[in-house]
């Protein structure tokens, strides 16, 4: 069956630190792979996205992920944390099912940022 | 481009009500996804929408249904609320329906008492 996994519920950095945030799927086929982010009380922002190609991929505010086929993974990164990174990050992956494709999300892991 | 827009963004309603809730989608996309967020079962998905047919649909109770208008906009429905159905309802739209790229608004925050 088709699934996410973020081991990490949740992870304190230090503002300046860097940042990885792990995520593996299941999935038999090719995946799409995505990371959003959501603030308190706000729906989800598209970070960034692989579809193929290249297998590091840049997204917005900074943030990069690497997708690693061997390993089912999909890594989140940043090099140096601000205060406002803090939120909730989701992985998910696009699957067809059916009729149509849908997303499959991880449980999500919460960031906080300390000064 | 506006992005997607949900009303209204909180509701409040006691057991044995029902709901609608509204999604307008970014202009251009056709397909309209529903998914149930909450802090013990995370996000799952509830039904999608392309071309005013439902071409998906999670794993929820009849209670739970959705419609889509021919300008795309999508409205959902939950009858006979129960506790347990209190969570922040997301929507996400995309292009089309073999679309995997989905840009969510900001929900809608629903409280059964």
């Amino acid at each position: 069956a088709q699934s996410v996994t973020q081991p990490d519920i949740h992870i304190t950095v230090s503002e300046g630190a860097s940042l990885e945030l792990r995520c593996n799927y299941s999935y038999g086929a090719t995946p799409y792979l995505f990371w959003y982010v959501q603030s308190p009380g706000q729906g989800l922002q598209l970070l960034l996205k692989y579809f193929s190609g290249d297998t590091l991929v840049q997204g917005i505010k900074g943030f990069e992920a690497e997708f690693k086929r061997s390993q089912s993974s999909f890594n989140l990164r940043k090099p140096s944390v601000h205060w406002s990174d803090a939120a909730e990050y989701f992985c998910a992956v696009g699957v067809a099912d059916g009729a149509t494709n849908k997303l499959i999300f991880g449980t999500g892991t919460l960031l906080a940022v300390q000064p | 481009k506006a992005g997607v827009t949900q009303t209204p963004r909180y509701l409040i309603k006691t057991r044995g009500q029902q709901v609608t809730l509204s999604c307008s989608p970014i202009s251009g996309h056709r397909s309209v996804s529903w998914y149930q967020q909450t802090p013990g079962q995370g996000l799952q998905f509830l039904f999608e929408y392309f071309s005013e047919t439902q071409r998906n649909k999670g794993n929820f109770p009849g209670r739970f249904s959705g419609r889509q208008f021919s300008n795309s906009r999508s409205e959902m429905n939950v009858s006979t609320l129960e506790l347990g159905d209190s969570a922040l309802y997301l929507c996400a739209s995309s292009l089309g329906w073999d679309s995997y790229e989905q840009y969510f608004g900001p929900g809608t925050r629903l409280t059964v008492t």
